[in-house]
């Protein structure tokens, strides 16, 4: 099956730099690859996605771009604000039956102000 | 449109007790999933459904029960509650999980003494 890594496992940045959280997967099968924001005491968030069709896809702050052929794909948010500390969980999905989409163990990224 | 809805927020057992944690989502999605996060294990799959009538094991199901008589509900029901099974579980539900990211609710923190 599936086996998706996720690095690093914290992540601590000053307020206005990059973060960058990186997976990778094992079936190069999978095609569809969403990212989650996890608050506190909340639900994880869909945040952003990406198909295999893309290489890159941007929303405002926030950009996600994969690599196929080495079969990782990459979280990035530029400018960080407190209010983006929180745990980050990508996942992996292909199409095709019951597919039920691997996640990886997450990322606790710190903002620091 | 509430989302994913879970019920209850928080609940403490003795061990040996069963109880069922109720999970209704109100957007026709045919794709419904339960996970258990723990501290550094990430988001582990208990059970899933792909449409009302057809379930099927994740990753840790033992101790664990599901139905899925409606296109809405998903409830899990634990047998008899372990200290293992201390944890927060997480309903949520999807379209189509090969091509759309999930809804999660907002937990179910569960301790079992």
């Amino acid at each position: 099956g599936e086996n998706v890594e996720q690095h690093p496992s914290t992540l601590s940045v000053q307020e206005g730099d990059s973060a960058v959280i990186k997976c990778t997967y094992s079936d190069s099968a999978s095609n569809y690859f969403p990212w989650y924001k996890q608050e506190l005491g909340k639900g994880p968030q869909l945040i952003i996605d990406i198909r295999s069709n893309v290489g890159e896809k941007k929303d405002q702050r926030i950009a996600v771009t994969l690599n196929k052929t080495a079969k990782h794909f990459s979280l990035h948010i530029t400018e960080t604000q407190p209010e983006d500390s929180a745990v980050y969980f990508c996942a992996a999905s292909l199409s095709g039956g019951s597919y039920i989409p691997t996640f990886g163990r997450g990322t606790s990224l710190i903002v620091h102000p | 449109n509430a989302g994913v809805t879970q019920t209850p927020k928080f609940q403490v057992l003795k061990t040996g007790q069963s109880m069922t944690l109720q999970c209704a989502q109100d957007m026709n999605h045919e794709y419904m999933s339960w996970y258990r996060q723990d501290p550094g294990m990430g988001l582990r799959l208990i059970h899933y459904s792909v449409g009302a009538g057809i379930t099927d094991q994740g990753e840790v199901p033992n101790g664990y029960n599901v139905s899925r008589s409606t296109t809405e509900d998903f409830p899990l029901r634990l047998l008899s509650a372990a200290p293992s099974q201390t944890s927060v579980y997480f309903c949520a539900s999807s379209y189509d999980t090969a091509n759309y990211g999930y809804t999660f609710g907002s937990g179910t923190r569960l301790t079992v003494v």
